[in-house]
């Protein structure tokens, strides 16, 4: 079954410390990128890649690290998570680099940061 | 990348069609019109795109009109299932980015 992977589905954390949330995807997909959504903001993109070793940033990349070191995964990385990074958190794929594809999104990640 | 406009809410009993607008009056030439929902909180699920002529799928038709500034999307026998909110995103083929708005809240009633 073709799916887009996250986890943890929940995770509660406290301010500073470190976390990793992984993303994987077995759709072979070129693309992958993050979004954060929050109450009145709606979607937002934190970053995306186009391929491996490609990334780059979205609308709201401060606070977020990524990599794609292969095709599968690209995990997001907090290195000092603050409380304002409290969010729903997506992981997407798609076959196409910004080409008419469809995006697979993941289950979400929700995220509380102490 | 166009703006889009949508109704922020819309009510449909169960059974009938839910025609959910979404004006984009400055799509450019390259651009889709990709249609997405979310139910709850759960992740975004595609529904169906189209450039400039009318697509059906499955889930849904698509109903873009001849200037391209505005579309529709068609959910033919909506069911209690379909409450979720819509986004109407325009897309590039060389585009990055997926930019979600705030979408319309299509409740389904009994």
């Amino acid at each position: 079954e073709a799916q887009v992977t996250q986890n943890p589905r929940y995770l509660i954390t406290v301010t500073g410390k470190k976390l990793t949330v992984t993303c994987s995807q077995n759709m072979n997909h070129e693309y992958m990128s993050w979004y954060r959504q929050d109450p009145g903001l709606g979607l937002r993109q934190i970053y995306y890649s186009m391929n491996v070793e490609v990334t780059d940033k979205g609308d709201v990349p401060e606070g977020y690290k990524v990599s794609r070191k292969e095709k599968r995964n690209f995990p997001l990385i907090l290195e000092s998570p603050s409380p304002n990074q409290t969010s729903l958190y997506f992981c997407a794929s798609s076959s196409a680099t910004g080409g008419v594809a469809e995006a697979f999104f993941g289950q979400g990640t929700r995220l509380t940061v102490v | 990348d166009a703006k889009t406009t949508q109704p922020t809410s819309m009510d449909c009993a169960e059974g009938r069609a839910a025609n959910l607008p979404c004006n984009h009056s400055t799509i450019s030439g390259n651009e889709y019109v990709y249609w997405y929902r979310q139910i709850h909180s759960q992740g975004p699920q595609y529904i169906i795109h189209g450039l400039k002529n009318n697509e059906t799928n499955e889930m849904a038709s698509l109903i873009i009109t001849e200037d391209r500034k505005s579309s529709t999307l068609i959910l033919p026998h909506a069911t209690l299932r379909d409450t979720a909110v819509y986004y109407c995103i325009p897309r590039s083929t060389g585009g990055f980015k997926t930019i979600f708005g705030a979408g319309t809240r299509l409740f389904v009633k009994a």
